[in-house]
C-alpha cells in the first residue's frame, strides 16, 4: 500500500524558513518523480515543485522559484522541501504527491497524496 | 503559463442526476488533463487521468472526455457520497495548473 507521510510544518514568522519532509513507502521510490502541492485555506490546490526520480531534475512554480528547494534521499525514501523567505502567502497545507507512471522524468499525474502538513506564516 | 477555466464554480443536483463539469485550457494541451475529487479535510484523490482513463477502483459512473482545449467531467447517477469539490489539472511541459474547482451539493 502506498503511503506518504509529511512532516515539518508549523508556525513561522515572516522571512523565516522551514524544511518539510515526506516519507514514502509501499512503492519503488526511486522510479517515480515526486511533487509538492499546497492549498491555502479555502482555495484550490497550487503546484509548488517537482523532482525527478533520480533527483537530477527539479521544477518550481513561479511563486516559489528562487525561495524553495526540493531534494530527495532515495536511500531513505524521503523527499524534502526547503522553504526560505516565507511570507503570509505561503500559509497553506503542503501535500506531497507521487507521480505516475514510473521511469520517466516527470509525467504530471498525481496518483497518491499524503494527508498534508500545515504551514502558517504569521508574526 | 497555461490557464485552466473550470465551470461552474458550484453546482446543486439531486441524487440520480447526471452532472457535468467543464474545463477549458488556454492553449492546446492534447489529452494532458486529470480530474480530482476532494472531500473536506482530505487530500485530493485522482479519479481520471489523461482526460478519460478511470483510476482503478473508481466507480464507473465517473467519466471524462475531451482533448485540445475543451474537457468534460461527468458523474452519471449522482450519489450522496459524491459530495465534494472537483478539480481539473493540466500537465504540460513541466508546469502544472489546477482549475478553480467545482463544489457539488446535493439538493
Amino acid at each position: 500500500e502506498v503511503q506518504l507521510l509529511e512532516s515539518g510544518g508549523g508556525f513561522v514568522e515572516p522571512g523565516g524558513s522551514l524544511r518539510l519532509s515526506c516519507a514514502a513507502s509501499g512503492f519503488d521510490f526511486s522510479r517515480f518523480a515526486m511533487h509538492w502541492v499546497r492549498q491555502a485555506p479555502g482555495k484550490g490546490p497550487e503546484w509548488v515543485s517537482t523532482i525527478s526520480g533520480k533527483g537530477d531534475n527539479s521544477y518550481y512554480g513561479d511563486s516559489v522559484r528562487g525561495r524553495f528547494k526540493v531534494s530527495r534521499d532515495n536511500s531513505k525514501n524521503t523527499v524534502f522541501l526547503e522553504m526560505n523567505s516565507l511570507g503570509a502567502a505561503d500559509t497553506a497545507v503542503y501535500y506531497c504527491a507521487k507521480d505516475f507512471p514510473p521511469d520517466i522524468t516527470v509525467a504530471g499525474i498525481f496518483d497518491y497524496w499524503g494527508q498534508g502538513t500545515h504551514v502558517t506564516v504569521s508574526s | 503559463d497555461i490557464q485552466m477555466t473550470q465551470s461552474p464554480s458550484s453546482l446543486s443536483a439531486s441524487v440520480g442526476d447526471r452532472v457535468t463539469i467543464t474545463c477549458q485550457a488556454s492553449r492546446d494541451i492534447r489529452k494532458s488533463l486529470n480530474w480530482y475529487q476532494q472531500k473536506p479535510g482530505q487530500a485530493p484523490k485522482l479519479l481520471i487521468r489523461v482526460a478519460s482513463t478511470l483510476t482503478t477502483g473508481v466507480p464507473s459512473r465517473f467519466s471524462g472526455s475531451g482533448s485540445g482545449t475543451d474537457f468534460t467531467f461527468t458523474i452519471a447517477n449522482l450519489q450522496p457520497e459524491d459530495i465534494a469539490t472537483y478539480y481539473c489539472q493540466q500537465y504540460d511541459n513541466f508546469l502544472f495548473t489546477f482549475g478553480q474547482g467545482t463544489t457539488l451539493e446535493i439538493k
